[in-house]
Parts: structure tokens; C-alpha cells; sequence
């Protein structure tokens, strides 16, 4: 059974820092992974797929890397600001199409 | 493209009542899935379905939820009777049959059972 995990499960950082986040999953055949934010009280806002073929997607100032083999990825989003302040959600997809979520990120940019 | 759509958005009820959201998936869409996600937590799924069929419901109470997907669009997801640990957000999300194709989510129903 897929188990993901995310660290740190809260950030605090002051606007303009660049910082990463983490995730980690247990079974490395992966069809590929999502990251989504979900801001207080609203749905999941897709920010960015990676297929199993990839190594990084880019969008903006946002970057997300996966290494298969170790089962890990990274979303670095850089110059931060305040409005990147939500919970930030990674899911891997595996056979069967659902897929499966970490418990998320909590992310708070202050200015 | 028009996104997922849900509804209703906020839902309060009693425990023991019953209650039902609804979901529209973006056109095309043959997959369609249902989560649930209890604050502090990562969703998880409740039903999937392709077309009107049902693919994996292994976590779905059924003793207490039921859904269906009519002609293969809209979905509703129904529980009876509600419990006060079913306090969660509702999320619907549909996706391309293709299984590199990413998901889009709907708003969510946010439900208080009391």
C-alpha cells in the first residue's frame, strides 16, 4: 500500500526566503505525481504534474522535481510572498488510477 | 474549459439526518472520484468511478454512504445516516481515462454533522 509522507508538516518563513518542500512515497511505481495548494476552507488548485519520465516540471516561480528511484520529491518555490500562504499537497498515482495524498504541508509567509 | 463543479458548498445537519451533494464533472471526463477530507488530514478516496461503472469503493462505508453516477456525468454522493465523525470536506475531482493525465478538483462541500 502507497504511504506518503510530507515534511515539514508547518513552515513559517518570512516573505522573499526560497524554500522546499518535501515528499516521500513508499512504492516507487508510480504513474506520476501532482502537487496541489489548498487554501483555508476551498479545493485543490493543481500546480504541477510530473510524469514518471520526468525529472522536474517548472511553472513560475515554482519547481518540482521527482527522483523515482528513491522515492522522493521536492517543490521549491522561490522569492515567496504572502499569497503563497496554504496547505501544500503532493499525490502519487499508481496503478488503478486514484491517487494518494500526504497529509500536506502548512505553509505561512509572512511579510 | 469549465471546471468540476460541486454543491452545495457548506452543509450543517444533525446527526442521524441525511444529506446529499452533487457533482459535475468537466466534459469528457470518463473518471470521476469522490474524497474525503477531515481537517488536518490529506483526502482520501471514497469511490472512483469510470463511466457509470464503479471501480474501487473498498473504502467507502457502506453501511451509512452510498453513490451513483447516472448516464456516466454527475454524481451524487449520499450518506444516511450522518455521524458526527462524517464532519469533513467533500471533494469531488475527474480526470482523462488516460492514467498520466492529472485530476481536477471541484470547490468541495464542507459538511458539520452536530
Amino acid at each position: 500500500k502507497q504511504e506518503v509522507t510530507q515534511i515539514p508538516a508547518a513552515l513559517s518563513v518570512p516573505e522573499g526566503e526560497n524554500l522546499v518542500l518535501n515528499c516521500s512515497f513508499t512504492d516507487s511505481a508510480i504513474y506520476n505525481l501532482q502537487w496541489f495548494r489548498q487554501d483555508p476552507g476551498k479545493g485543490l488548485t493543481s500546480l504541477l504534474l510530473i510524469q514518471s519520465s520526468q525529472r522536474e516540471q517548472t511553472s513560475g516561480r515554482l519547481n518540482a522535481s521527482l527522483d523515482k528511484s528513491s522515492g522522493r520529491s521536492t517543490l521549491y518555490i522561490a522569492a515567496s510572498q504572502p499569497g503563497d500562504s496554504a496547505t501544500y499537497l503532493c499525490a502519487v498515482k499508481n496503478s488503478g488510477y486514484a491517487l494518494n495524498f500526504g497529509k500536506g504541508t502548512s505553509l505561512l509567509v509572512t511579510p | 474549459e469549465a471546471g468540476v463543479a460541486q454543491s452545495p458548498r457548506y452543509k450543517i445537519i444533525e446527526k442521524r439526518q441525511s444529506v446529499a451533494f452533487w457533482c459535475n464533472p468537466i466534459s469528457g471526463h470518463a473518471t470521476l472520484y469522490w474524497y474525503q477530507q477531515i481537517l488536518g488530514q490529506g483526502p482520501k478516496l471514497l469511490i472512483q468511478f469510470q463511466n457509470n461503472g464503479v471501480v474501487d469503493d473498498s473504502q467507502l462505508p457502506k453501511d451509512r454512504f452510498s453513490a451513483e453516477r447516472l448516464k456516466g456525468v454527475d454524481s451524487t454522493l449520499k450518506i444516511q445516516p450522518a455521524k458526527l465523525e462524517d464532519s469533513a470536506v467533500y471533494l469531488c475531482a475527474s480526470s482523462s481515462p488516460d492514467r498520466n493525465y492529472g485530476y481536477t478538483f471541484g470547490s468541495g462541500t464542507r459538511l458539520t454533522v452536530v
